[in-house]
This record gives C-alpha cells, structure tokens and sequence, in this order.
C-alpha cells in the first residue's frame, strides 16, 4: 500500500519561494510517475506538472513553465515541488499523487500541503 | 496541455433517481494500446480527490456498480444510475494520455 507523506503548511511573502516535500513509502519512488496538483479555495483541480515515463522526464504546465522546478531523490524516495515568485493567487493546497498499476489501477493523494501567500 | 470540458456545472439529483456528467477533451485520449486515458474522480470537503473510473469505463477498487463510466476519444459520460445521498461531491474528469494530467472544473452533484 502506497502513502504519500507531505510536508506542512506554509506561509509566505509575495515575491518568495516555497518548497514542498512528499515522501512515498510502501513502494520505491523510482517505480512511480509522481505528478503535483494545487487546489485554491473553492475551486477546481489544476495540475503543475509532473514525471512522463515516455519522456523519461518532468514535464511542467504551460502556466507554471519558468516558475515552478520539481525534482526527486530517490534515496530518501522523496518528491519536491518548488514554486518561486509566489503571488496571492499561488495560494492553494498542494497534492502529490501518483498511481499503481496492477490487476486494477490504484490512485494515491499525498494528505495536501496548504501554501498561503500573504503579506 | 490538453483541455477538459465538463458540464454540467452543478447537478441537483432526487435520491434513486440517475445522473449523468459530460466530459470533452480537445485533443483525443485514445492511445495506441486501444484505450481511452480518461479518469473520473469524486472529491468531499477537506479530502485529497478519490478515484471512481479508470482508462474510460473501468471501475477503481471498490466502487459501487452504480457507476460508471463510457465514451472514446474525446468525448465522455460519467453515469450515476441512482444517486445515495453518500454520492454529493464535486466529480472531475482527467485526461492521463500526457503530461501535464489535466482536469475538467468539476462538476457539483447535490441532491435535491
């Protein structure tokens, strides 16, 4: 069973940066694809980015190209999510999600990481 | 990145009776191994999104059987065939073909 544990809220000044961590256990990071979505208050579901395995790379949303940067380290078997620049309207909660394929197709959400920009 | 459509926007449904949630993508989501990669998920208040339906019409872990879910390329349905009051949430559809996954705006479902 795959859990994603993220690291906690945040509050940051317009202009900052903010870093978000999601440690996978139960399956090794390598094997997933891990992607980030935000979710500001009262709306909808948008996606950063995330690993394409066709790719063999991270790819990021059109939006946040230049602004956001996620990596891995596959020896902790933890994501992060980087987002500078950060405005009011960065002001969301951040997921990690990934999915197992198996004999059926499992979804896993990290817990979320609210990020509030505020000065 | 590839865009996702849904209507309705909001759904009020009587209890027992069916609903019905349209999904349009603007590119298609039929990939070469014949399927679709097209997910539909539900999300409550104060929760992370929870899978319902995978690849267009297969069922996650789980999932009632009064859900479902049909369609190829680019348009898609999720049906509900008799709404539970446990059924509110806010139901979205994601396209899996590329990255960046992408989502319709929801749709709210509300029983009347």
């Amino acid at each position: 069973q795959v859990q994603l544990l993220q690291s906690g809220a945040e509050v940051k000044k317009p202009g900052a940066s903010v870093k978000v961590s999601c440690r996978v256990s139960g399956n090794s990071l390598s094997g997933l694809s891990m992607h980030w979505v935000r979710q500001a208050p009262g709306k909808g579901l948008e996606s950063l980015g995330g690993f394409d395995p066709q790719e063999d790379q991270i790819m990021y949303a059109q939006k946040f190209q230049g602004r956001v940067t996620m990596t891995e380290d596959t020896s902790t078997d933890t994501a992060y999510m980087e987002l500078r620049s950060l405005r009011s309207d960065d002001t969301a909660v951040y997921y990690c999600t990934t999915k197992t394929y198996g004999h059926s197709v499992q979804s896993y959400w990290g817990q979320g990481t609210l990020v509030t920009v505020s000065s | 990145d590839i865009v996702m459509t849904q209507s309705p926007l909001s759904l009020p449904v009587s209890p027992g009776e069916p609903a019905s949630i349209s999904c349009r993508s603007s590119q298609s989501l039929l990939y070469s191994n014949g399927y679709n990669h097209l997910d539909w998920y539900v999300q409550k208040p104060g929760q992370p999104p929870k899978l319902l339906i995978y690849l267009g019409s297969y069922r996650a872990s789980g999932v009632p059987d009064r859900f479902s879910g049909s369609g190829s390329g680019t348009d898609f349905t999720l049906k509900i065939s008799r709404v539970e009051a446990e059924d509110v949430g806010i139901y979205y559809c994601m396209q899996a073909l590329q990255t960046p996954i992408t989502f319709g705006g929801g749709t709210k479902v509300e029983i009347k």
